[in-house]
């Protein structure tokens, strides 16, 4: 079974401050593990993910997370937040030989100007 | 390009009633999820389609739901005699190939928000 945890449901930040949001995994096999962000009345949109190599990965609109394999771990990071991120962001893995992606239950973002 | 479409947007059924809910995957996309998105939830898995093929139903939560992709492109997913817990976003997502061989990621439609009164 594979399960993906988010522990916080919010995170507010100042705009240009850093931007940290939290993710923590259970898989049996190697993990896959993808982000993805959520605006309201919107899909989800694919930010990055982590297959194997480099446990830095950077993403799209300057977002970056980083795999910690000892810590089941792969937080996403922005250096410098913006009010345009705030947004609902999904935390996902699956098995690399599996299909099924399993969703975190998700942490609102809030950056204030 | 184009990306992942679905229609409706919005649907309000009354309970008892089927509905019928359409996914246009982007072109040349081999594999076909379907998710459900309850308030305030992460997407749950429905169902997978590799072309026309249905590999795996075992999230679809009961009977009154079905899938279908019968040209390896798009999908409908229809729900039977809906009832008041079906009210969800459900979410169509796609890939380029088959997951098993590849790392690919799913690109994700806009959702239907599906809403029985």
């Amino acid at each position: 079974a594979q399960s993906v945890a988010q522990p916080e449901d919010q995170v507010n930040v100042a705009e240009g401050n850093p931007l940290t949001v939290k993710c923590t995994y259970s898989v049996s096999g190697n993990p896959y593990l993808f982000w993805y962000v959520q605006y309201p009345n919107r899909g989800l949109q694919f930010l990055l993910k982590y297959i194997t190599g480099d446990n830095l990965v950077k993403g799209s609109y300057g977002f970056e997370a980083e795999f910690n394999k000892s810590q089941t771990s792969f937080h996403l990071k922005k250096p410098s937040a913006l009010v345009s991120d705030s947004a609902l962001y999904f935390c996902a893995v699956r098995e690399g030989s599996d299909y099924k992606l399993s969703f975190g239950a998700g942490t609102t973002v809030t950056v204030r100007a | 390009g184009a990306g992942v479409s679905q229609s409706p947007r919005y649907k309000v059924a009354k309970r008892g009633q089927d509905v019928a809910l359409r996914c246009d995957p982007i072109s040349g996309h081999v594999s076909l999820f379907w998710y459900q998105q309850a308030l305030g939830q992460g997407p749950e898995f429905l169902t997978y389609f590799q072309n026309e093929a249905q590999l795996d139903k075992s999230g679809l939560p009961s009977d009154r739901f079905f899938a279908e992709r019968p040209e390896g492109s798009v999908s409908t997913l229809k729900i039977q005699r809906t009832q008041q817990e079906d009210s969800a976003v459900y979410l169509c997502a796609s890939s380029l190939g088959a997951p098993g061989g590849g790392t690919y990621e799913q690109y994700f439609g806009p959702g239907t928000r599906l809403t029985v009164t």
